[in-house]
């Protein structure tokens, strides 16, 4: 069964400083993963996906298959990158998306 | 870019009536849209899948007949709560996908549903 695992419900980080969060999952094959992002008061959007192997607002995510991981990161956090983050996988031909259960960053002026 | 309208944004009703949720995707063809519900503080969990001219896909745990999808179109999917209770009270969250396939899912802005 798959399963995506966000250890941190809360993060919270000064401006400048480097940003990581975690996210680990468990699918039997290979998924595709995607980071989605929050912002207050606004709708669920696409930050990044693994096949793209993008930088999105100075976000990576690199995709970790040893490790079962897809950690995000920015080397330097933005006051604007306070929102919720999702960390999603959908399975190959699948359609459907399964979330983790957030992290909720604050970035501290 | 893919754009997804959801609404009514908020509703309120009353015990033992009927909510219709209507979500469109408005410059794409979507043959299967989805529909999560999230409970405070918590994750988005996938209710069902709904295709386009065919019968809706349940999660398990997710009752069929309380939760009625009908997806008529390419572009129009609604989800229908029945019988309401103030249990049923959640974020209620639509997704399409392009059916070219394109970069992920896009999201409807949410249905807050309270039932008194």
């Amino acid at each position: 069964a798959q399963r995506v695992t966000q250890p941190e419900k809360l993060l919270s980080v000064f401006k400048g400083a480097p940003v990581e969060l975690k996210c680990n999952y468990s699918y039997s094959g290979s998924p595709e993963l995607f980071w989605y992002v929050q912002y207050s008061r606004q709708r669920l959007q696409l930050l990044l996906r693994h096949i793209s192997r993008e930088s999105i607002k100075g976000f990576t995510a690199d995709l970790n298959k040893g490790e079962t991981s897809f950690h995000l990161k920015k080397p330097f956090a933005q006051e604007e990158d306070s929102a919720m983050y999702y960390c999603a996988l959908s399975g190959p031909g699948a359609n459907n998306l399964f979330f983790g259960t957030g992290t909720r960053l604050t970035v501290i002026p | 870019g893919a754009v997804v309208s959801q609404h009514p944004s908020r509703v309120i009703c009353k015990s033992g009536t009927s909510v219709k949720i209507e979500c469109r995707s408005l410059d794409f063809q979507a043959t299967t849209m989805f529909w999560y519900r999230q409970f405070p503080k918590q994750s988005l969990m996938l209710m069902a899948t709904s295709n386009e001219g065919s019968k809706a896909t349940y999660e398990q745990g997710v009752e069929k007949d309380k939760f009625l999808i009908n997806h008529a179109s390419l572009t129009l999917s609604t989800l229908t709560v029945t019988s309401a209770h103030p249990e049923d009270s959640s974020f209620y969250i639509c997704s399409a996908r392009d059916r070219m396939g394109g970069a992920g899912y896009t999201f409807g802005s949410g249905t807050r549903l309270t039932v008194v």
